[in-house]
């Protein structure tokens, strides 16, 4: 089945620790996103990628960049976690039309120590 | 900017029908769509509505009033696995990403 991979499920770092989350898919979609979700709170858009064209969140923080080598690939990099950034990254992949809905990962859950 | 509002939270027994209600303030947008996320899974597409007026996929329905800023999910027959959170979503104009309510946490009791 045509899907969207993330791994790994479960990752722990420590504080000021880079961590890389990566994201995969099958669907050979054109964009890529990545969202931040808190306990009880909706999912925030941090970027996206359509196809090799990064956008940028204006209120994403520095912290946090993204690399996309292929159509089937997407990495969110941390560059010094900190406590507040613990939370589920969702990756999602979309056609990139206006009405094509969002195929999301089971998420990463990061735990920051 | 972008701001929609959903109930925090809406508790309903087995078999009932439930409203859960999304009211938006966009400069404009391409539709609405509905997700449907379980406790610790990943959100799940429902329902759009690029049009004004009622859309239905079995017990689900969704509906939209752009002249009201309005729209909503309709659930009928509610079963124990109903039981999730509901956003509202909308691609505003000139995008290609969602922008997300702020959820409705649904309760199903037997």
């Amino acid at each position: 089945d045509a899907m969207v991979i993330q791994n790994p499920r479960y990752q722990v770092t420590q504080f000021g620790k880079p961590v890389t989350l990566s994201c995969s898919q099958t669907l050979n979609h054109n964009v890529m996103y990545w969202y931040q979700q808190k306990s009880s709170q909706a999912p925030k858009l941090l970027f996206h990628y359509y196809d090799k064209d990064f956008n940028n969140e204006a209120d994403t923080p520095d912290n946090f960049q993204s690399r996309r080598p292929n159509t089937s690939f997407c990495f969110l990099d941390i560059r010094s976690p900190g406590l507040g950034d613990a939370a589920m990254y969702l990756c999602a992949t979309s056609s990139g039309t206006g009405n094509s809905p969002l195929h999301f990962g089971n998420g990463t859950r990061l735990t920051v120590t | 900017g972008q701001s929609l509002e959903q109930p925090s939270e809406v508790t309903a027994v087995e078999g009932a029908i439930v409203q859960i209600n999304c009211t938006y303030q966009t400069s404009g947008f391409y539709g609405l769509s509905w997700y449907q996320q379980h406790d610790g899974g990943a959100p799940t597409f429902l329902s759009y509505n690029a049009l004004d007026g009622l859309e239905e996929t079995g017990r689900f329905s969704s509906f939209l009033s752009r002249s009201d800023s309005y729209g909503y999910l309709l659930l009928q027959e509610l079963q124990m696995k109903d039981s999730a959170s509901y956003f509202c979503a909308v691609t505003p104009a000139g995008r290609r990403a969602l922008t997300f309510g702020s959820g409705t946490r649904l309760q199903v009791q037997p």
